[in-house]
């Protein structure tokens, strides 16, 4: 069974900083893609961003909001990838999933989500 | 990035109906459209990939059509549990973009 459990979410302040979390079983981690996905209050979800599994590059990419300010990394030793977010806005209020592609789908087709974390950016 | 319009933003239906719910890109995006189902406080779950193909476990009621722009997720004979909202999704460039999402409410 796949599971995927975020952590590390929480309130700061704008201009701040925090890392999340996600922690992977039941999956190769090592050749996975993995993902992130924002879903602000009342709105859709967002693509955050994915990085490639270690066969691929363990390159990443990202969405242009978060683009210089968001960093996604992986310790394939701990099945773990993490989300940095650093020069938080208010508009980065949202729960924070953590997510795992089809295979061979490019990081596109999203099959395992985690339960999310929330992350309120408020002054 | 290609922008994806879903309409209607909200619908109401019943038990039984069957309800046609419209995704639009604003480019072509070839096959690469996925449609996902979200309850209150839970995160997506994948529906159907690649315009039409169902996830393992879906109740094949659930139908996706479609090519280039234009795609459409059909639901016959609703059941209670479908009652939730529904999000397109396109992967055929990055960023990956997901439409503003439709809310099916219970008449």
């Amino acid at each position: 069974e796949v599971r995927l459990v975020e952590s590390g979410g929480g309130l700061v302040k704008p201009g701040g900083s925090l890392r999340l979390s996600c922690v992977a079983s039941g999956i190769e981690f090592n050749y996975a893609w993995m993902t992130w996905v924002r879903q602000a209050p009342g709105k859709g979800p967002e693509w955050v961003g994915h990085i490639r599994g270690i066969p691929d590059g363990e390159t990443r990419e990202y969405a242009s909001p978060v683009k210089g300010r968001f960093t996604i990394s992986r310790d394939d030793s701990r099945n773990t990838v993490y989300l940095q977010l650093n020069s938080l806005r208010t508009e980065d209020t949202a729960v924070y999933y953590c997510a795992k592609d089809r295979p061979l789908t490019g990081g596109g087709v999203v099959s395992y989500w985690g339960q999310g974390t929330q992350v309120t950016v408020s002054s | 990035d290609i922008q994806m319009t879903q309409s209607p933003s909200s619908l109401s239906a019943s038990v039984g109906d069957r309800v046609t719910i419209t995704c639009q890109g604003s480019q072509d995006v070839g096959s690469r459209l996925n449609w996902y189902q979200q309850k209150a406080g839970k995160p997506p779950k994948l529906l159907i990939y690649d315009i039409s193909n169902l996830e393992t476990g879906v109740p094949s009621r659930f139908r996706g059509f479609g090519s280039g722009t234009d795609f459409t997720l059909v639901i016959s004979g609703l059941q209670p549990e479908d009652f939730a909202a529904y999000y397109c999704q396109q992967y055929h460039d990055l960023p990956y973009t997901f439409g503003q999402g439709t809310e099916l409410e219970i008449k």
